[in-house]
């Protein structure tokens, strides 16, 4: 099984403040790697699917990169709307496995 | 548009069975990858099984041989079969749209809660 690991868990941040997010896979995965965005009481959405295309309608401050082990999910000058938990999630292999998600609050 | 809606969650008692069941709009649940994924209260999530548009189907080994994914063409609707359930399955389960195996659409969830 694929384990992904993700840092930080927590991250207080103001807006317009840049955020990274970092995923880190326990083998190589090319580029299976999407992010997902879930807001409370709300089911998840996806952001970015194979590291780093948007999906249609994310807005662009929103980016991925990375390949192979090392991913990172970057929000470009944050907005209150980002307070939300993101998970990265691999489709290299089954089981299918998800990060265990970085909580975003809004300072 | 697509869309998802999950319904058929509820309180049932360990070994129980259950069948959710999630009908979709906007696409052909045939022709397409479809998946479940659920997550336990207050935790992440976990993705439970997929169905290919040809029929295979796989599951994570927490569920094997007690969850079946299925799905009626006719309704265009998507079902997830459980038996045997235990407290642990106790989650929200979503179903979504899994183009070669991620997730570009989900439903809003139905809760199943495993307890006596």
């Amino acid at each position: 099984e694929i384990v992904l690991t993700q840092s930080p868990d927590f991250q207080s941040v103001t807006p317009k403040e840049k955020v990274t997010i970092t995923c880190r896979a326990s083998q190589s995965i090319g580029s299976s790697l999407h992010w997902y965005q879930q807001k409370p009481d709300q089911s998840p959405k996806l952001l970015i699917k194979y590291a780093s295309q948007s999906f249609s309608g994310v807005p662009s401050r929103f980016s991925g990169s990375g390949s192979g082990t090392d991913f990172t999910l970057t929000i470009n000058s944050l907005e209150a709307e980002d307070a939300a938990t993101y998970y990265c999630h691999q489709s290299s292999s089954f089981p299918l496995t998800f990060g265990g998600g970085t909580k975003v609050e809004i300072k | 548009e697509v869309q998802l809606a999950e319904s058929g969650g509820g309180l049932i008692q360990p070994g129980g069975s259950l069948r959710l069941s999630c009908a979709a709009s906007g696409f052909i649940v045939s022709s397409s990858y479809m998946s479940w994924v659920r997550q336990a209260p207050g935790k992440g999530l976990e993705w439970v099984a997929v169905i290919y548009s040809g029929g295979s189907t796989y599951y994570a080994d927490s569920v094997k041989g007690r969850f079946t994914i299925s799905r009626d063409d006719s309704k265009n609707t998507l079902f997830l079969q459980m038996n045997s359930l235990r407290a642990e399955d106790t989650a929200v389960y979503y179903c979504a749209r899994a183009p070669w195996n991620y997730f570009d659409y989900w439903g809003q969830g139905t809760l199943v809660t495993v307890s006596s």
